[in-house]
């Protein structure tokens, strides 16, 4: 079973400020990996999808990039409402199914 | 405009069952998988089940396999899960995900919670 790990767990900065967010999995994913943002009391919204490709209406400071085990998203200058926990997420062949990182909270500083 | 409502959540003891719902309007829904995914109070997210637009794959998160029932009715435009035997750890919001490429959740729905306590 594929794992993925996030880091770091908690990522304080400020607004202006660039972001990196990390999504490490245990074994190569190829590129089927996605991140969505999740602010409190909503669903989750996607936001990059094979890695790399922004989803729908997503803005262009949000990027994603990586293949295999090391993913990393980018939002290069933090607006106020991109405070929030993001998750990666890959597909896999065996067992078949999803998986979730642990997600990593982007908090003001 | 794509939306996903969820219903049928609840307060039900340990050892019982609920049904949750999901209803679909805003695209094809026959043409798509669909996901349930569930989020424990405070927690992260948690796949749950997989079926394909035609209901001949389905699959289960090891977590429930053998308690849960994924279902779809794409005449109704609508996917189930039925829950049986739940437990304490089962407590959760659950939300329905429209399935692109088998690789992303693309849609959400508002998700219903489910607590399961005496």
């Amino acid at each position: 079973e594929i794992v993925l790990t996030q880091s770091p767990a908690t990522l304080s900065l400020s607004p202006g400020e660039r972001a990196t967010l990390s999504c490490r999995a245990s074994q190569s994913v190829s590129s089927y990996l996605a991140w969505y943002q999740q602010k409190p009391g909503q669903a989750p919204r996607l936001l990059i999808y094979d890695a790399s490709n922004r989803a729908t209406g997503i803005p262009a400071r949000f990027s994603g990039s990586g293949s295999g085990t090391d993913f990393t998203l980018t939002i290069s200058s933090l607006e106020p409402e991109d405070f929030a926990v993001y998750y990666c997420q890959q597909r896999s062949n065996w067992p078949p199914g999803y998986t979730f990182g642990q997600g990593t909270k982007l908090e003001i500083k | 405009e794509v939306q996903l409502v969820e219903s049928g959540g609840g307060l039900v003891q340990p050892g019982g069952s609920l049904r949750l719902s999901c209803a679909a309007s805003g695209f094809t829904f026959s043409s798509y998988s669909m996901n349930w995914v569930r989020q424990a109070p405070g927690k992260g997210l948690e796949w749950v089940s997989y079926i394909s637009s035609s209901s001949s794959t389905i699959y289960y998160a090891d977590s429930v396999k053998g308690r849960f029932t994924i279902s779809r009715d794409n005449a109704k435009n609508s996917l189930y899960l039925q829950m049986n035997s739940l437990r304490a750890e089962d407590t959760a919001v659950y939300y329905c995900a429209r399935d692109e490429n088998s690789s992303m959740f693309d849609y959400w729905g508002q998700g219903t919670l489910v607590t399961v306590s005496s």
